[in-house]
C-alpha cells in the first residue's frame, strides 16, 4: 500500500524567512502528487498539484513544489513566507484511483 | 456559491447514540468522500462514492455506514458511537477521479462522550 510521509511535524520559520515542506511517499509508480493547506478551523484548500512533465509546479499563494522520481520526494517551497502562511500543510498522493492517502502533516508557525 | 456544506457544526454525543453528518455539494461533481482527521494521524478516508449509486470502504470504515441517493448528498452515519470516533469529519468531492482536485467543506467536531 502506498504511503506518505512528512518528517516535520512542526515548523517554525521568520517571516520574510524562506520555507521547504518535505513529503516522501512509498508507491511504485508515480502517483499524483498534491500538497494542501489547512488554516485554523478551516478545511483544507489545494495548494498545487502534479501529474506529469515539468517536475517544478507552481501553485497558488506564492507556493512552489518540485518532485523527483530518484528521492520518491515532492517537497513544497515558498521563498518568502508571510504570517498569513501559517497553517497546517497536508502532502498527499493517489495511484490511479479515486482515493488520496495524506500525511500526518506539517504545522507552520510563522514569527514576526 | 456554497460549495461544501456540512452540518453541524459540531454536536457532543453521548456514547451509544446514533448520529448522521450531513454533507451537500452545489458543484454537481460525481465522486465525494469522508475523512476523519486525528491529531498526528492527518487525514484518514472513512468511505468515498465514485458517483450516485455506489459507494465504497475507505482505509478506515467500522462503526460507519454511508448512503448515496443523488448527485448532491452523501450522509454519514454512527450506527452507535464510541469515544474512539471523536475527531473532526472532513467530507469533500471532486469532478471525477482523484487526478481531479478534491474539495472540502468546513468540517464538523464530533465528540462522544
Amino acid at each position: 500500500a502506498q504511503s506518505v510521509t512528512q518528517p516535520d511535524i512542526h515548523i517554525t520559520v521568520s517571516e520574510g524567512a524562506s520555507l521547504e515542506l518535505r513529503c516522501n511517499y512509498s508507491y511504485g509508480a508515480t502517483p499524483y502528487l498534491f500538497w494542501y493547506v489547512q488554516s485554523p478551523g478551516q478545511g483544507l484548500q489545494l495548494l498545487l498539484k502534479y501529474f506529469s512533465g515539468d517536475t517544478l509546479v507552481q501553485g497558488i499563494k506564492g507556493f512552489e513544489a518540485e518532485f523527483k522520481r530518484s528521492q520518491s520526494s515532492f517537497n513544497l517551497r515558498k521563498p518568502s513566507v508571510h504570517w498569513s502562511d501559517a497553517a497546517e500543510y497536508f502532502c498527499a498522493v493517489t495511484p490511479n484511483d479515486y482515493k488520496l492517502s495524506f500525511g500526518a502533516g506539517t504545522t507552520v508557525t510563522v514569527r514576526a | 456559491i456554497a460549495g461544501i456544506t456540512q452540518a453541524p457544526t459540531s454536536q457532543i454525543l453521548a456514547a451509544g447514540r446514533r448520529m448522521t453528518l450531513r454533507c451537500t455539494q452545489d458543484m454537481r461533481h460525481n465522486a465525494m468522500y469522508w475523512y476523519r482527521q486525528d491529531l498526528g494521524l492527518g487525514l484518514r478516508l472513512i468511505h468515498y462514492s465514485n458517483t450516485a449509486g455506489t459507494t465504497g470502504k475507505g482505509e478506515v470504515p467500522d462503526g460507519y455506514s454511508v448512503s448515496r441517493a443523488n448527485t448532491d448528498d452523501f450522509p454519514l452515519t454512527l450506527a452507535s458511537a464510541v469515544p474512539s470516533q471523536t475527531s473532526v469529519y472532513f467530507c469533500a468531492s471532486s469532478p471525477g477521479p482523484s487526478k481531479n482536485e478534491q474539495f472540502f467543506g468546513p468540517g464538523t467536531r464530533l465528540t462522544v462522550l
